[in-house]
């Protein structure tokens, strides 16, 4: 069974706090994504990753960082948070060839900016 | 840059009726690949069934099907047949890129609610 955890799964910060939300993947996917759901908004994306070491820029960039140190883990960074990054964040993984565009998502975390 | 749009924010049924959520997308390119997925109250985002723009056959899984017309750039989700169970959010993705080097563009959803 495809698994993709991700930790913290609520969170709450303080503004100009250090956050680091955290995604491991046990599907062997080169693939991994970060997304925020907010109401109106969907699921937008921030950074993705094709790989250990890759990082890319996604829609919404600004005011987060991303890191793949390996094929399993992939985290998302927030140096200074801000209130505005108030959201939901859930993390993804998807493979390749016949199952292209198939993510498979985590449970998503909560955070909370004060 | 690509764009899927879905312009219903919530649609409720009585159960066992039939459903369509609506969504169109903007693309340059000349195959591509749509998406639906659901999300459900705990927060669960799953795959359900997928479009490749070159088949002309309409995609259909268990009581899902799409409404593929290519012409309108429109692609929507059919559920026959609702069950409570299938409350629930929608959305519609497209894939960006190409070969391994893809990501997926969502909607913004539709909340779908089945009453009894």
């Amino acid at each position: 069974e495809a698994a993709v955890t991700q930790s913290p799964r609520n969170k709450v910060a303080v503004t100009g706090g250090k956050v680091t939300l955290s995604c491991n993947q046990t599907n062997n996917h080169n693939n991994m994504y970060w997304y925020r759901q907010d109401t109106g908004h969907g699921l937008r994306l921030i950074h993705y990753s094709y790989g250990a070491g890759s990082t890319e820029k996604g829609d919404i960039p600004d005011g987060y960082k991303a890191s793949r140190p390996s094929q399993e883990n992939f985290s998302l960074i927030l140096e200074l948070a801000t209130p505005s990054q108030t959201s939901v964040y859930f993390c993804a993984s998807g493979g390749l060839g016949g199952r292209t565009g198939q993510l498979y998502f985590g449970e998503g975390s909560k955070l909370t900016v004060l | 840059a690509q764009k899927v749009t879905q312009t219903q924010t919530s649609i409720s049924v009585v159960e066992k009726t039939t459903v369509t959520m609506d969504c169109v997308y903007e693309t340059r390119d000349s195959s591509y690949f749509l998406f639906w997925y659901k999300q459900t109250a705990s927060g669960e985002i799953v795959f359900l069934i997928r479009q490749d723009s070159y088949k002309k056959e309409n995609a259909t899984v268990g009581h899902y099907s799409l409404n593929f017309q290519k012409p309108k750039s429109s692609i929507g989700l059919i559920i026959t047949a609702t069950q409570i169970e299938d409350s629930a959010v929608y959305f519609c993705a497209m894939r960006e890129g190409v070969s391994g080097s893809w990501q997926l563009i969502f909607g913004s959803g539709t909340q779908l609610t089945v009453m009894p």
